[in-house]
């Protein structure tokens, strides 16, 4: 298996722009997160989704955010309209189900610049 | 609510030296799962050891051991023998009804 995917690995946007990170979680997992991480606040779980279905979105800061999960091998999490405040690295990760208590697998993340 | 704290934002220390970074956490499930990983100036994160709830036996793996305390709720990490390439950030986390959760991590630095 490839491992948590995410693209773009850079993103550089001028304020006000939507953006868009994409994550393809691993095979046959079932729980997919989405992290964001700064200087300031550390690693922040954003919102995580079970089953395509998102469990907790407390972590999202504002309603310019919102992420997706279609199907189990595709997540979205976009940012209408982007500010420089946005700027950090954004991790998705992925693991299998609670009952079986594996590690959350990480992708290489993507760091975006909002200019 | 769940919560990880992290109290050591940085440690410094010379090779060979032991590291020892603290953990403590705050859930009401009784069922919960514990990790530390580690992220390295590259910036992946790198999964290092799991202990579930049900288990305080501590163990070492290779120059890695673990302190789980269920009564203090910590779970600290010991690097024995430290080494240049054990220099980065450590993160413990708890997955606690499905939701991962990280402390704020501590930063390790490791100099010859």
């Amino acid at each position: 298996d490839a491992g948590v995917i995410q693209s773009p690995r850079h993103e550089v946007t001028e304020m006000g722009q939507e953006v868009t990170l994409r994550c393809k979680p691993i095979s046959g997992h079932n729980s997919l997160f989405w992290y964001r991480q700064t200087m300031m606040r550390g690693l922040e779980l954003l919102i995580y989704f079970n089953n395509n279905v998102p469990i907790d979105d407390s972590g999202m800061p504002e309603d310019r955010f919102s992420a997706k999960m279609p199907n189990a091998s595709f997540s979205t999490l976009k940012i209408q309209p982007s500010e420089p405040r946005d700027s950090a690295v954004y991790f998705c990760a992925s693991s299998e189900p609670r009952q079986t208590a594996t590690e959350a697998f990480f992708g290489q993340g993507t760091r975006l610049t909002v200019v | 609510a769940q919560k990880v704290t992290q109290a050591q934002t940085e440690i410094s220390v010379v090779e060979k030296e032991d590291v020892t970074l603290d953990c403590v956490y705050e859930t009401r499930d009784t069922t919960y799962y514990l990790f530390w990983y580690k992220q390295p100036p590259s910036g992946e994160l790198v999964f290092l050891i799991r202990r579930n709830s049900f288990d305080e036996q501590n163990e070492i793996s290779g120059r890695y051991s673990w302190n789980f305390q269920k009564s203090t709720s910590s779970f600290n990490f010991t690097i024995t023998a430290s080494q240049v390439v054990d220099s980065a950030v450590y993160f413990c986390a708890l997955n606690s009804w499905g939701k991962f959760q990280f402390g704020a991590g501590t930063q390790v630095v490791v100099t010859p």
